[in-house]
């Protein structure tokens, strides 16, 4: 059974350093691709990036590139999505999910991590 | 980036209705799109994908049909498993987009 389990909701502080995981199973982790998705609290889906975990190429949406790093470690099947300094705005559910190609839209969804960052 | 937009935004709908929602997209993207589900406090769910072809494991009261630049979902007989929002994603270009959502509740 293909599944995808993200870490745990994280409770933080403007300015703080966050990564949030992704980890893979029941497929072969290194030929599909990884998205995450954002979803602010009572909004809809944005789509934030994806990575390849066979070489780690990766692309960016313009509205999320420079605010997020989005990285892998393929020897533990694990995708992660990264804030070097939170803001108040990151606030959201982040869900991972599993993307066939580069060009296609994901298949199976992690169960989401909940991102809280107040003063 | 390519701009989806979704009619309607909301809809209320009885148990054994016939529900159609509409996502246009600003430009033509084949049939690079997915329909998907979500529930409250829950990861959505992909309910179509190459705009007309049913997931495995989704019941057939589901269709999709569309090419180019505007797509439907249909969902024959409503059940009450079905009152939930609806995403369209076009995945032709990046940045992929979703459409806004269509919120499906009970009339």
């Amino acid at each position: 059974e293909v599944q995808l389990v993200q870490s745990g909701g994280e409770v933080k502080k403007p300015g703080e350093f966050l990564r949030i995981s992704c980890k893979g199973s029941g497929y072969s982790f290194t030929t599909y691709w990884i998205g995450w998705v954002r979803q602010m609290p009572g909004e809809g889906l944005e789509w934030m990036g994806i990575i390849y975990p066979g070489d780690s190429e990766t692309r960016y949406s313009p509205s999320f590139r420079g605010q997020v790093t989005i990285s892998v470690d393929k020897s533990i099947s694990t995708a992660y999505l990264q804030w070097n300094s939170l803001k108040a705005s990151d606030t959201a559910m982040y869900y991972c999910a599993r993307h066939y190609t580069t060009s296609s839209g994901p298949d199976n969804w992690g169960q989401g991590t909940l991102v809280t960052v107040s003063s | 980036d390519i701009q989806m937009t979704q009619s309607p935004s909301s809809l209320s709908a009885s148990v054994g209705d016939r529900v159609t929602i509409t996502c246009r997209a600003s430009q033509d993207i084949r049939d690079d799109l997915g329909w998907y589900q979500q529930k409250p406090g829950k990861a959505p769910k992909r309910l179509i994908y190459a705009a007309s072809s049913l997931q495995t494991g989704v019941p057939s009261r589901f269709s999709g049909s569309g090419s180019g630049t505007e797509f439907t979902l249909t969902i024959n007989s409503l059940q009450p498993e079905d009152f939930a929002t609806y995403y369209c994603l076009q995945h032709n270009n990046y940045p992929f987009t979703f459409g806004p959502g269509t919120k499906v509740d009970i009339k």
